[in-house]
Order: C-alpha cells, then sequence, then structure tokens
C-alpha cells in the first residue's frame, strides 16, 4: 500500500493528452514539492519534473507537472508510442521523514 | 556529467546480510551537498525508497526497514553503500542508487540514477 496514490493506468491516442494524477495528504505532497520519474521497460527511472512543476535539461516541455492542494498532476500533450512508459511520483513526508513514492501508472498509447 | 554503478553480490542466502556499493564517476561524492539515496523495486511492483546519506554522514531510512539498514559514504574512494541485515525472499529486487540534490529544507527529487543491480535471496 503506497503513501502516494495513482491510478494503475491511464491511456490515450497518439497525439492527444493525457493527465495522471498522485493523491497524498498534508504531511506529502500538501507540504512539500512532487517530482515525477519515467520507467521505460527494463530501464532505470528517470527524473521528468522536479520541484513540482519544473523540467530539468533535456525533457520536452510536453510534460508538465501541477499541485493542488494534496493532489499533484502529470500532464503529457502530444503522445507518442515512445512515451509509453511506468510513471511515478514521489515527494518527502515529513511526519514519516520519509521519501514516498506512488504506486504507479502505467502508461498505454493507444 | 555524474554517473553512478551499483556493484555487489547478485544471490544473497536467507538470515545474511545484503551489501552493496554505488560508484560515483564523472564529479566528486562531496563535491557539494547531496543526498545518495537507495531505492528498490520488486519484479512487476513499484519503487520503495530505503533511505538516504546526506554528504556529511547523516541518514534517514525508511521507517519499516530502519532497524535492518545501515548507509555509510566513503568519500575516498567516491562511493557510498548499503547493508541490509537479516533479509528474507521480500528483500528480492532490483536495487538502484541515485543522486537527490534536496536539502533538510527543500525536497528536489533524484536527478541521477544507476542501472540498478539485481540481488536474489534464496539459499
Amino acid at each position: 500500500q503506497s503513501v502516494l496514490t495513482q491510478p494503475p493506468s491511464v491511456s490515450a491516442a497518439p497525439r492527444q493528452k493525457v493527465t495522471i494524477s498522485c493523491s497524498g495528504s498534508s504531511s506529502n505532497i500538501g507540504n512539500n514539492f512532487v517530482s515525477w520519474y519515467q520507467q521505460l521497460p527494463g530501464t532505470a527511472p528517470k527524473l521528468l519534473i522536479y520541484e513540482t512543476n519544473n523540467r530539468p535539461s533535456g525533457i520536452p516541455d510536453r510534460f508538465s507537472g501541477s499541485k493542488s492542494g494534496t493532489s499533484a498532476t502529470l500532464a503529457i500533450t502530444g503522445l507518442q508510442t515512445g512515451d509509453e512508459a511506468d510513471y511515478y511520483c514521489g515527494t518527502w513526508d515529513s511526519r514519516l521523514s520519509a521519501e514516498v513514492f506512488g504506486g504507479g501508472t502505467k502508461l498505454t498509447v493507444l | 556529467q555524474v554517473q553512478l554503478q551499483e556493484s555487489g553480490p547478485g544471490l544473497v542466502k536467507p538470515s545474511q546480510t545484503l551489501s552493496l556499493t554505488c560508484s560515483v564517476s564523472g564529479g566528486s561524492i562531496s563535491s557539494r551537498p547531496y543526498f545518495w539515496s537507495w531505492i528498490r523495486q520488486p519484479a512487476g511492483k513499484g519503487l520503495e525508497w530505503i533511505g538516504r546519506i546526506y554528504t556529511s554522514g547523516s541518514t534517514n531510512y525508511n521507517p519499516s526497514l530502519q532497524s535492518r539498514v545501515t548507509m555509510s559514504i566513503d568519500k575516498s574512494e567516491n562511493q557510498f553503500s548499503l547493508k541490509l541485515s537479516s533479509v528474507t525472499a521480500a528483500d528480492t529486487a532490483v536495487y538502484y542508487c541515485a543522486r537527490d540534490p534536496s536539502s533538510y529544507f527543500h525536497y528536489y527529487g533524484m536527478d541521477v540514477w544507476g542501472q540498478g543491480t539485481t540481488v536474489t535471496v534464496s539459499s
């Protein structure tokens, strides 16, 4: 049981937009930045979004992050088949004094 | 470009101690304050944070693993290590090391990851 809650799967057609939600509480998302990771099959996770809405160098602006209260959202526009992957949200939980992740969301580009 | 590489035994017997090392290349582990983290992922499952060690040596561990985890940092060898004691089959996973530019008051996220190493706990 993950501290952060994500939908197990989402799907959309190429060139469309998809959003992935990440729900937490006041001890984690509500009071900390959020990060998002992309994990392509058989590879290590890669940082997509840091500090809730910033992209590391090299990450296209098709990927964006936002937060409202105790929930965060990753949006991907202009979907490509290469975006098929597992996506994880993460943040610091001040009550647990631990980094916590969502259970992951599998994105299928139909 | 900093790179991380995990190393250690791929097979550990139940009740023994799992020991892994993460070698840092392309930069000094102490060039600026970072957290250096361990994360694991059982096959087909999600990510689980194991803990982190700061450049100064201070640590934070996952409360569910805290009694079995020890992390250390070796600045002279530019590497950091994980020890997980009394392992069981439930500790079988891919283990990743990662760099985290967060501070104690500002969460960032893990920006550099190793490729991961598979550890199987079996007799």
